[in-house]
């Protein structure tokens, strides 16, 4: 079963502009990461938020988690045609057990 | 080496057909991960190893039969698939340990007709 509702479903913004993604899920997690799919081929891991992190950085890059209301945002900022893809939240349950959210696609327009 | 690698790339099979997945870590990776993804729906969890033994299977049927020779590899055998089953057929890797991020590689694009 998924625990993860993303919101939105679908974004498309002009070239330049920032991109932010929600992720809302249900249960207790050890992190929660970001990872991006390009044309439904494999996953690339972009970012690893642990349970005890409030922020994190990397490069254009910033998630935020808020686990009292159990939600987690990625801002990608100064979009380029490049970042056009599918957006997936996944929280770590422990146990090797990683389950994704529905995703964000999201289309940058040049 | 960063990568897990999946063959073949993609697979038509029939229903009567067995067939096999096959994915390889030279990580050092410690668990190991089989994922289904439909279109446009996110990354199911079907089975992990860790540490070469299976611990998980969310509910998968039967005719899904995975097997881990060696840290390295995990295969996934296929027989008697149903058209329903048709899928990107993710694999990957882990740590097994900590707050560590997984490393997919890039699927197996399966059509059973």
């Amino acid at each position: 079963s998924q625990q993860g509702e993303e919101d939105p479903q679908a974004l498309s913004i002009q070239e330049g502009e920032n991109a932010t993604m929600n992720c809302s899920y249900k249960t207790s997690i050890n992190n929660l990461q970001w990872y991006r799919q390009n044309s439904g081929r494999g996953l690339v891991h972009l970012i690893l938020i642990r349970s005890n992190e409030r922020e994190k950085h990397s490069g254009r890059l910033r998630v935020t988690l808020d686990t009292s209301k159990k939600s987690s945002s990625l801002l990608i900022t100064a979009s380029r045609a490049a970042d056009t893809a599918s957006y997936f939240c996944a929280t770590d349950l422990g146990a090797q057990k990683l389950v994704f959210g529905q995703g964000t696609r999201l289309t940058i327009n040049p | 080496d960063t990568e897990v690698t999946q063959t073949p790339k993609h697979l038509v099979m029939g229903m009567t057909n067995k067939k096999s997945l096959k994915c390889e870590q030279h990580m050092g990776h410690r668990a190991m991960y089989w994922y289904k993804q439909k279109a446009k729906k996110p990354p199911e969890l079907m089975f992990v190893y860790s540490y070469e033994k299976l611990s998980i299977n969310e509910s998968v049927p039967s005719r899904f039969s995975p097997e881990c020779p060696n840290s390295s590899l995990l295969n996934l055998h296929l027989h008697a698939l149903q058209p329903e089953d048709s899928a990107l057929y993710l694999c990957a890797s882990s740590q097994g340990t900590g707050d560590r991020p997984y490393t997919f590689g890039s699927g197996t694009r399966l059509t059973v007709v």
